[in-house]
């Protein structure tokens, strides 16, 4: 299965600031999703994106984070007003959307806020 | 959102050994299966989805009871490379995937 990149690999941010994930989907798959596992916990879903809309949400996705996908390509997570517990690991997945349902996730980024 | 149970774990097996994950899954409504694979500090990757008749993957052998809504992962012939956590996940229809905790693997020479 082809790569999804994400960017950056690593982010520092003190408490209260924004913070701006970057995925790069395959361009032919259909269903976009972010997932955040905070370190020793599962993995937890927080967003999914479809035909440019948001299609679902967790309750994790309160009105701090958005998703965009501003340029067609590239999909974002913005977090406003970091807090602490919002350091994890952030991983953008995509599917195709066939009857396989299968997820595939890119390599994460790492949040840490101070 | 319900909820996915896993084997809480460590196993730790010799080479060679054959061991066996359990997952119960909470939403009877529940359509795709899969169990995915995780190194330390790294992003899931997908081992096999799970299908209603059971399926194969080489050493990895995957089974489904939607009765008891319980699903199955057997490692045989284990390598020291299957050393890792593994995670059994549920969705509905290209949905959310639900996650279980995972149980990691360790095994040893």
């Amino acid at each position: 299965e082809p790569e999804v990149t994400q960017t950056p690999s690593h982010q520092v941010t003190q408490m209260g600031q924004e913070v701006i994930l970057r995925c790069v989907p395959i361009s032919n798959h259909l269903y976009f999703y972010w997932y955040r596992q905070i370190l020793g916990q599962k993995v937890e879903f927080l967003v999914s994106f479809y035909n440019n809309e948001i299609s679902e949400k967790s309750e994790i996705f309160d009105d701090q984070f958005s998703v965009e996908r501003p340029d067609g390509s590239n999909f974002t997570l913005k977090i406003r007003s970091t807090k602490l517990e919002d350091s994890a690991m952030y991983f953008c997945a995509h599917g195709r959307g066939d009857r396989t349902y299968e997820q595939y996730f890119g390599p994460g980024t790492r949040l840490t806020v101070t | 959102r319900k909820e996915v149970e896993q084997d809480p774990g460590p196993f730790n097996v010799p080479e060679g050994a054959t061991v066996a994950f359990n997952c119960t899954y909470s939403n009877s409504a529940s359509q795709s299966f899969f169990w995915y694979r995780q190194d330390c500090r790294k992003e899931p990757k997908l081992l096999m989805s799970v299908y209603s008749s059971g399926n194969e993957d080489g050493r990895f052998t995957a089974q489904l009871n939607r009765a008891s809504q319980y699903i199955s992962l057997l490692i045989r012939d284990s390598k020291l490379s299957d050393s890792a956590t593994y995670l059994c996940a549920v969705n509905q229809a290209g949905t959310a995937l639900i996650f279980g905790k995972g149980t990691t693997l360790s095994v040893s020479s």
